[in-house]
């Protein structure tokens, strides 16, 4: 059961250096997120895609980009990574909307990435 | 300011003590969830309730959403240390078409 799936685990740039952190889910989700996780303020809400080939921007999307060609796959683009974009990167998937009663959304294991 | 505060952010107890963890907000939620997250995972969902006033009971853990629909609690009776981890609530806001947001968080510690 490999669920979600977040490569990579950890991740160290230089300022202005670029990468994708790829997201893979195996269980024929529509919905997929990408969140960012900083002490003291939960999780963050940076794009989501409610099916293969759309997305749409979150609370905090400034700086990244997004791209979902395959149902299975999510992923986020740093385009000229910032110290500000230090931070736990998750995914997650779900059937239906986040917090919607009988949908439950999964998680990867996060991406722990630092810009120096 | 985040539009879920918890309280209290950190928490050290000893097993076997009860305690109880605070979502709060001035917004109204369709529906409040709330998680579990150890160190190194992404978060699991513990529960959801939808209607105000609801009690949800999962062994131990109670959950209660309040009956305004703006706030919630998570009690949990005779920690032990199996639930160390990090708490979140996170809410559908009504008023914004179910936009999800998380809350900031508690870190629970349960000393054996």
């Amino acid at each position: 059961n490999a669920g979600v799936t977040q490569t990579p685990k950890f991740r160290v740039l230089k300022t202005g250096q670029s990468m994708t952190l790829l997201c893979a889910q195996d269980m024929n989700h529509e919905y997929m997120y990408w969140y960012r996780q900083d002490p003291g303020m939960g999780l963050r809400l940076i794009h989501y895609s409610v099916g293969e080939g759309t997305t749409a921007k979150g609370e905090v999307p400034d700086g990244y980009n997004v791209s979902r060609l395959k149902k299975q796959n999510f992923l986020l683009g740093l385009e000229s990574a910032a110290p500000s974009q230090t931070s736990v990167y998750f995914c997650a998937s779900g059937l239906g909307q986040m917090g919607l009663k009988n949908t439950e959304a999964f998680f990867g294991q996060g991406t722990r990435l630092t810009v120096v | 300011t985040q539009l879920l505060e918890q309280s209290p952010q950190f928490l050290s107890i000893q097993e076997g003590e009860n305690l109880t963890v605070y979502c709060n907000s001035s917004s109204v939620f369709s529906s409040l969830q709330w998680y579990r997250q150890e160190p190194g995972e992404g978060p699991v969902l513990l529960v959801t309730v939808v209607t105000g006033g609801e009690v949800k009971k999962l062994k131990r853990l109670t959950f209660q959403f309040g009956d305004a629909r703006k706030d919630s609690s998570l009690h949990i009776t005779a920690a032990q240390p199996g639930d160390t981890g990090l708490y979140l609530c996170a809410g559908a806001q009504a008023v914004t078409g179910n936009q999800f947001y998380f809350g900031t968080g508690t870190s629970l510690t349960v000393i054996p």
